[in-house]
């Protein structure tokens, strides 16, 4: 089992460009989510997912799109990149809401 | 509104010390707390999941403790280690409504000095 996989590992965008951070799991976890982690502030949800062909709006889904049409992927779309989503992006799954695994990371710094 | 409190955000220790690392929170009604490690630049990685009805939970030289009607979840190390160094993060599924949201604490980082 590789787990939850994320790419890329590091990021660099100019102010508006777009791009899709790609998040993958392998043991088949129906729910999904993206978080930022920005330092004091903690982690903060983006968007989540129950299962294929289900998204909902976390904290902060400003600025970012998500869709879920496989169980193993959920990819985050940044639609025009902004200063403000300078941040560490996590990916996490779990089966039945219960243990958490959190892909290692995607740091993207957007100028 | 159920908030998350870590104190202290940063602890050092001498090796092989014992610690308790803990984790407040507002709103008693909860499913469960899971205590979390991050090591620097790094995912996070589950320790421990405390169900609402439990009291606590072990896994080697780590125990959660859960106290529901306190509001306070307590982390214990044993005879820490340097390996130890790391942020340790508590995180609360609540009941009711989309209880899939976590609602985190913002950490206590750890450093261990051999």
């Amino acid at each position: 089992n590789a787990g939850v996989t994320q790419t890329p590992k590091f990021q660099v965008l100019k102010t508006g460009q777009s791009m899709t951070l790609q998040c993958a799991q392998d043991m088949n976890h129906e729910y999904m989510s993206w978080y930022r982690q920005d330092p004091g502030m903690g982690l903060r949800l983006i968007h989540y997912s129950v299962g294929a062909g289900i998204t909902d709006q976390g904290e902060v889904p400003n600025g970012y799109n998500v869709s879920r049409s496989t169980t193993e992927d959920f990819p985050l779309r940044l639609l025009s990149a902004a200063p403000s989503q300078t941040s560490v992006y996590f990916c996490a799954s779990s089966s039945g809401g219960e243990t958490q695994y959190f892909g290692p990371g995607t740091r993207l710094l957007v100028l | 509104k159920q908030e998350v409190t870590q104190i202290p955000a940063a602890l050092s220790v001498p090796e092989g010390e014992n610690l308790v690392l803990n984790c407040s929170f507002t709103d008693s009604a909860i499913y469960n707390l899971q205590w979390f490690r991050q090591d620097p630049g790094k995912g996070l990685t589950s320790l421990l999941l405390i169900q609402s009805s439990q009291r606590e939970q072990t896994s080697g030289r780590l125990n959660a403790s859960l106290d529901k009607s306190s509001g306070r979840s307590t982390l214990y190390i044993a005879a820490s280690q340097p390996g130890d160094s790391a942020t340790y993060l508590c995180a609360v599924r609540p009941w009711g409504g989309n209880n899939r949201k976590l609602i985190w604490g913002l950490g206590t980082s750890l450093a261990v000095n051999p």
